[in-house]
């Protein structure tokens, strides 16, 4: 059973950096596709990057560039780092693993999410 | 990118009751639809793949329907554990979207 764990700062100031980690047992990280996910308060989920291991991330272009999502296949997590946050980064974060078949893809197993507030 | 509108927001039910969300895209996509539960503090579960497909483990009270632009979720014989949010969700293509989550209560 695929079991995922998020870390992250709590608190970030405006124009640093933000970083996350995902912890995943049950699964090799070379075996799936991975994901980040973001819910800000009062709004909708919102994809904002996958990747498979050894091949380019895909990112969400509303993160306008900001964003590196990397794994790490030795500690078997995965991060990722948004760089210049603001407060409308502020959100509770999921990670999550990408499934799918014939072209159908879904999220799932996911981690319960880390809050993220950014602010000075 | 894909909107996915959802409605209502908000539902109120008693147990036993049958509810039914509904979710509409912005585009025609198939059914390429996705259905999640969330209940708060804890991780989002998939519920429904492909529209109408149930997720191995989920009680057979869920059901999915719909293709093109207009898709539902019925929930039969509500039981306690099934007031929490659901979500719909995109995959016609890998910028994927959600709805804004409809949040079902106790009456």
């Amino acid at each position: 059973q695929v079991q995922l764990q998020e870390s992250g700062p709590g608190l970030v100031t405006p124009s640093e950096t933000l970083s996350l980690s995902c912890s995943v047992s049950g699964a090799s990280l070379g075996s799936l596709y991975w994901s980040w996910l973001r819910q800000p308060p009062g709004r909708g989920l919102e994809w904002l990057a996958h990747m498979q291991y050894s091949r380019s991330p895909k990112y969400n272009p509303s993160l306008r560039g900001r964003a590196a999502m990397s794994l790490d296949t030795a500690k078997n997590q995965f991060y990722l780092n948004l760089t210049s946050a603001t407060a409308a980064d502020t959100a509770v974060y999921f990670c999550a693993t990408l499934l799918g078949s014939d072209n159908y893809n879904w999220f799932g197993p996911w981690g319960p999410g880390t809050l993220v507030t950014v602010s000075s | 990118d894909i909107q996915m509108t959802q409605s209502p927001l908000s539902l109120s039910a008693s147990l036993g009751d049958r509810v039914t969300i509904t979710c509409r895209a912005s585009q025609s996509i198939s059914n390429y639809v996705n259905w999640y539960q969330h209940r708060p503090g804890r991780a989002p579960k998939l519920l429904i793949y492909a529209a109408s497909s149930l997720q191995t483990g989920v009680p057979s009270r869920f059901s999915g329907s719909g293709s093109g632009t207009d898709f539902t979720l019925t929930i039969s014989n509500l039981q306690p554990e099934d007031f929490a949010t659901y979500v719909c969700q995109q995959c016609f293509n890998t910028l994927f979207t959600f709805g804004q989550g409809t949040t079902l209560d106790i009456k």
